[in-house]
């Protein structure tokens, strides 16, 4: 079975400062990982996502996130925070090589809110 | 290019009313779909899916049905409304290795 953590419910940083958002996960066979972000009632919208090969992805917005096997890790940084990044954001796993409904089965961390200050 | 529709977007039922939400996908044919929902400070949690007309699996037993009567058509339904029922219902479809994510319905239950 798989399962996300998400450390920290609300992050909060300083326009300009670096964000960390931090995601781990379990999982019996090799994921993929995902993260996206949520605007207030909207949909969710694709940062960026890990399926093989390099292990440093990057993303839209500036956002990157490092796949640490070692670590069962997957965390979003971006160097310097805008404004616009004021949202919410959930890390997500799905099973490796499963296929077909596989990717859609997503297993949601619960959640992480950004603020940035001014 | 592909597009996924949800509506409505926004929802006050009351307590005992049926439910249909509707969501269909534009710009490809046989997508896997899948119902969402997401409760107030909660994570999203994986309601049904569907492979193709017809075919439905649910992940978590609970007051809701879903049904696929066309390709790109999915509608997710609920006989009497619980006050639990309340929350933000998402729309996916999977292209290759991600998921495509309607705009949402917001649901309140009163």
């Amino acid at each position: 079975a798989q399962s996300v953590t998400q450390l920290g419910s609300h992050v909060s940083v300083s326009e300009g400062a670096l964000v960390l958002l931090r995601c781990n996960y379990s999982s019996s066979v090799p994921p993929y990982l995902f993260w996206y972000v949520q605007y207030p009632n909207q949909g969710l919208q694709l940062l960026l996502k890990y399926t093989t090969g390099a292990t440093l992805v990057k993303g839209i917005n500036g956002f990157e996130a490092e796949f640490k096997k070692s670590e069962t890790s997957f965390h979003l940084t971006k160097p310097s925070a805008h404004m616009s990044d004021a949202a919410e954001y959930f890390c997500a796993v799905s099973e490796f090589g499963a296929g077909g409904t596989s990717y859609g089965k997503l297993t949601f961390g619960q959640g992480t809110i950004l603020t940035v200050h001014p | 290019s592909q597009t996924i529709h949800q509506w409505p977007a926004t929802l006050v039922q009351p307590v005992g009313s049926p439910l249909s939400l509707e969501c269909t996908v534009e710009g490809t044919s046989n997508p896997n779909l899948y119902w969402y929902r997401q409760a107030a400070g909660r994570g999203l949690q994986l309601l049904f899916y569907s492979v193709g007309i017809g075919q439905i699996s649910s992940e978590v037993p609970q007051n809701l049905s879903a049904s696929r009567p066309q390709d790109r058509q999915f509608i997710l339904s609920s006989k009497k409304l619980l006050l639990s029922d309340s929350g933000f219902y998402l729309c996916a479809w999977t292209l290759n290795t991600e998921a495509f994510f309607g705009q949402g319905t917001r649901l309140t239950v009163v």
